[in-house]
């Protein structure tokens, strides 16, 4: 049971070069996040996903898009990578149980964007 | 999700209890709380959550007032591996909106 696996780990790109990050989960969990974390800061939502095929906006969405096609994997994609999102992305899983779900966060990606 | 207040920062002796406190007056009557903590560089790790009884599993008590709008997270015998950022969240479980806000940076010194 690996629980939230992040891939890759570390990555450098240029400003307008493209990435995806590939988060994996083999809890079985419904919902499922990624967040940003600058120093300083907590963490920030930038999409969430419910369910296989349904996703939504959090707090930080834009110059980021996300998929999920299959539930077990969660995809973060920037498209065109900015010095603004050099920042470390950790992705979560939940279950919902009686109203009350906890998360489970990988290890984290760290994008450093030139 | 109500907002929650914590200290900054706070020190702890090796060996002593740990008593970090969160003030969440707005918490609304369906939502839990929840405490994170995240060692340098890692990934968040669950603590412990509870909704109003007064919850303990094998990492950590959690003390909720009877009016719910704080709580204290107790650590019974810090050590050094204790060292790490505090989050205090209240949320509905569910909820597409989770605010973590800067926590509390505990420090335990030798």
């Amino acid at each position: 049971n690996a629980g939230v696996t992040q891939t890759p780990k570390f990555r450098v790109l240029k400003t307008g070069q493209s990435m995806t990050l590939l988060c994996a989960q083999d809890m079985n969990h419904e919902y499922m996040y990624w967040y940003r974390q600058d120093p300083g800061m907590g963490l920030r939502l930038i999409h969430y996903s419910v369910g296989e095929g349904t996703t939504a906006k959090g707090e930080v969405p834009d110059g980021y898009n996300v998929s999920r096609l299959k539930k077990q994997n969660f995809l973060l994609g920037l498209e065109s990578a900015a010095p603004s999102q050099t920042s470390v992305y950790f992705c979560a899983s939940s279950r919902l149980a009686r109203g009350t779900d906890t998360q489970y966060f990988g290890p984290g990606t760290r994008l450093t964007v030139l | 999700d109500a907002k929650t207040t914590q200290p900054p920062s706070m020190d702890c002796a090796e060996g002593r209890a740990a008593n970090l406190p969160c003030n969440h007056s707005t918490i609304s009557g369906n939502e839990y709380v929840y405490w994170y903590r995240q060692i340098h560089s890692q990934g968040p790790q669950y603590i412990i959550h509870g909704l109003k009884n007064n919850e303990t599993n094998e990492m950590a008590s959690l003390i909720i007032t009877e009016d719910r709008k704080s709580s204290t997270l107790i650590l019974p015998h810090a050590t050094l591996r204790d060292t790490a950022v505090y989050y205090c969240i209240v949320r509905v479980g569910g909820y597409q909106k989770v605010t973590f806000g800067t926590g509390t940076k505990l420090q335990v010194i030798p």
